[in-house]
Parts: structure tokens; sequence; C-alpha cells
């Protein structure tokens, strides 16, 4: 059964700082990762999706990483912001057509 | 539409009465799933819908929760005799038929509170 874990559960940074959340899972037999942003009362909002053949996704101030064989994969948002305040998920399915196994999540927290 | 949309966005429900939670997905997207977010956690699986068919509900926690999607559009998750358990933020997705860069799109969830 797939596993899915996220580290830490929770941060707290100072703004401008570079930061790396981490995402792990138990099988290594996914489709795809993807990265998910979640403000508090408020649903998912897909940030990255990577796909199980490519190592990285980019998107602005963010950088997803992913490596298969490990089973990890991390997350690095670049120059913190205030309003990347949230908590950030990870989630995989195990193949195509197949639910979202999600990790618990991390809370960041970034101070002005 | 534009975006996943659910309502209620809120509701709240006496322990043991019947509710319904609609999800209408993005126009086109064949797929459609229906997960459970307690606080603190995670979304968990519910069921899944490939167009009209349900392929998997193996997620959904006893027989008093059920899910249709009649028409392959328009979804609802049925729970009836709520119970204090059952209090979360049900959250729907839906994405085009499945590929390695396909997306999971999710709509803002109903919190559902049981009292």
């Amino acid at each position: 059964k797939q596993e899915v874990t996220q580290i830490p559960a929770a941060l707290s940074v100072p703004e401008g700082e570079n930061l790396v959340l981490n995402c792990s899972f138990t099988d290594s037999a996914i489709y795809n990762l993807q990265w998910f942003r979640q403000d508090p009362g408020k649903g998912l909002t897909s940030l990255l999706l990577i796909q199980s053949s490519q190592r990285e996704q980019t998107s602005g101030r963010l950088n997803a990483s992913l490596d298969k064989s490990s089973g990890r994969s991390t997350l690095y948002i670049a120059a913190s912001q205030p309003g990347d305040s949230a908590t950030y998920l990870c989630a995989v399915p195990h193949r195509g057509n197949t639910p979202l196994v999600f990790g618990k999540g991390t809370r960041l927290s970034v101070i002005a | 539409g534009a975006g996943v949309s659910q309502s209620p966005r809120y509701k709240v429900a006496k322990r043991g009465q019947d509710v319904a939670l609609r999800c209408d997905p993005i126009s086109g997207h064949v797929s459609l799933f229906w997960y459970q977010q307690a606080l603190g956690q995670g979304p968990e699986f519910l069921t899944y819908f490939q167009n009209e068919a349900q392929l998997d509900k193996s997620g959904l926690p006893s027989d008093r929760f059920f899910a249709e999607r009649p028409e392959g559009s328009v979804s609802t998750l049925k729970i009836q005799r709520t119970q204090q358990e059952d209090s979360a933020v049900y959250l729907c997705a839906s994405s085009l038929p499945n590929g390695e860069n396909t997306e999971a799109f999710f709509g803002q969830g109903t919190r559902l509170t049981v009292v």
C-alpha cells in the first residue's frame, strides 16, 4: 500500500528565505507526482506536476524535483513571501486512473 | 465551467439527518474523484467515476455513503443518517483521461459539520 510522508509537518521562516519541503513515498511505481497548495478553509490548488519520466519542474519561484528510485520529491521555494503561507501537499497516483494518495502536508508560515 | 464547483460550501447537519453534496466538474473531464479531509490531515480517497461508471468505491467508509454521476457530468455524494465522525471537508476533483501529464483539479470543498 502506497504511503506518502511529508517533512517537516510545520515550518516558520522569515520573509526572503529559500526553503525546501520534503515528500517521500514507499512505492516507486508512480505515474506522476503532484504538489498542491491549500489555504485555510479552501480547496487544493495545483502547483506543479512531475511526470514519472521527468526529474524536475519549475514554475516561477517554485521548483520541484523527483527521484523515483529513492522515493523522494522536494519542493523548493525561492525568496519566500508572506503570501506563500499555506499548507503544501504532495500526492501520487499509483498508476493511471487511480486515486491520489496524499501526505499530511507541511504547514508553512512566512513571517514579514 | 472555469473550475470545479462544489455546493454547498458549508453544511451543518443534525446527527441522523441525510445530506447531499454536489460536484460540478470541469467541462469535458471524464474522471471524477471524491475525497474526505479530516482536520490536519491530507485528503483520503472515497470513490472514483469515469464518465457515469463508478469504477472504484473502495474508500467509502460505510454503506451510509453513496455516490452517483448519472449523466457523466455532475456528481452527488450522499451520506445517510449522518454521524459526528462524518464531520470533515469533502473535496471533489476532476481530470481528463489519464496520461502521465494529467493534472487533477480540485473544488473548494464542502465543510460538513454534524452536531
